[in-house]
């Protein structure tokens, strides 16, 4: 079935400084890549989204970018501030039941 | 986001007991999902449903039953609690004419501890 790494599990910037968060998944035919934010003791929330049929988007400060030949997606926020610092975690949806499956979690820490 | 209730939202019980964990939502959504999270490890999918009449198994439903009541309603069952299911657990929902079967609300979580 489908895997998903994702690196680093932790990160510490300081506030004003750009941050990556990278994803690789195993299932070529997968198609949906969402990015969520979970602030310490909150639910996740949904905060960006990629389909397989888009190399890059764009929200505000953060932006994600896909590789499928690589087979890799990435999280990108710029000038980060500290209500930044959460728990994101990437996901892929496999073609095989439609379920999507979460990364492991990456804990950005921004410091003012 | 409150349109996505969860009841209760601590709970601390005893092995071998029968514990319910109740959803609701007012968002009229068609899909609903149970996911369990660990420190470390993520969420992992327990159940899903896609309407009332659609039980789905995810990836560790062993241990677990679920109940759609209704279109607003999906509660989650654990027949026999072991202390291995201690564990967040959440509920999210997602519209199916927008973000197809992707869960996108998430309820608070339910802590539960057991012991």
């Amino acid at each position: 079935g489908e895997n998903v790494e994702q690196h680093p599990s932790t990160l510490s910037v300081q506030e004003g400084d750009s941050a990556v968060i990278k994803c690789t998944y195993s299932d070529s035919a997968s198609n949906y890549f969402p990015w969520y934010k979970q602030e310490l003791g909150k639910r996740p929330q949904l905060i960006i989204d990629i389909r397989s049929n888009v190399g890059e988007k764009k929200d505000q400060r953060i932006a994600v970018t896909l590789n499928k030949t690589a087979k890799h997606f990435s999280l990108h926020i710029t000038e980060t501030q500290p209500e930044d610092s959460a728990v994101y975690f990437c996901a892929a949806v496999p073609t095989s039941g439609q379920k999507l499956v979460f990364g492991t979690g990456t804990r950005l820490l921004v410091s003012p | 986001d409150a349109d996505v209730t969860q009841t209760p939202r601590n709970r601390i019980t005893k092995t071998g007991k029968r514990i319910m964990l109740e959803c609701s939502q007012t968002k009229g959504h068609d899909r609903m999902y149970w996911y369990r999270q660990d420190p470390g490890l993520g969420l992992q999918l327990i159940y899903y449903s896609f309407d009332v009449k659609d039980i789905n198994k995810g990836e560790i439903s062993d241990g677990y039953s679920v109940s759609r009541q209704a279109q607003a309603k999906f509660s989650l069952s654990l027949e026999s609690a072991i202390p291995n299911q201690t564990a967040l657990y959440f509920c999210a929902t997602s519209d199916l004419r927008y973000r197809g079967n992707q869960p996108q609300h998430f309820g608070d979580g339910t802590r539960l501890s057991i012991l």
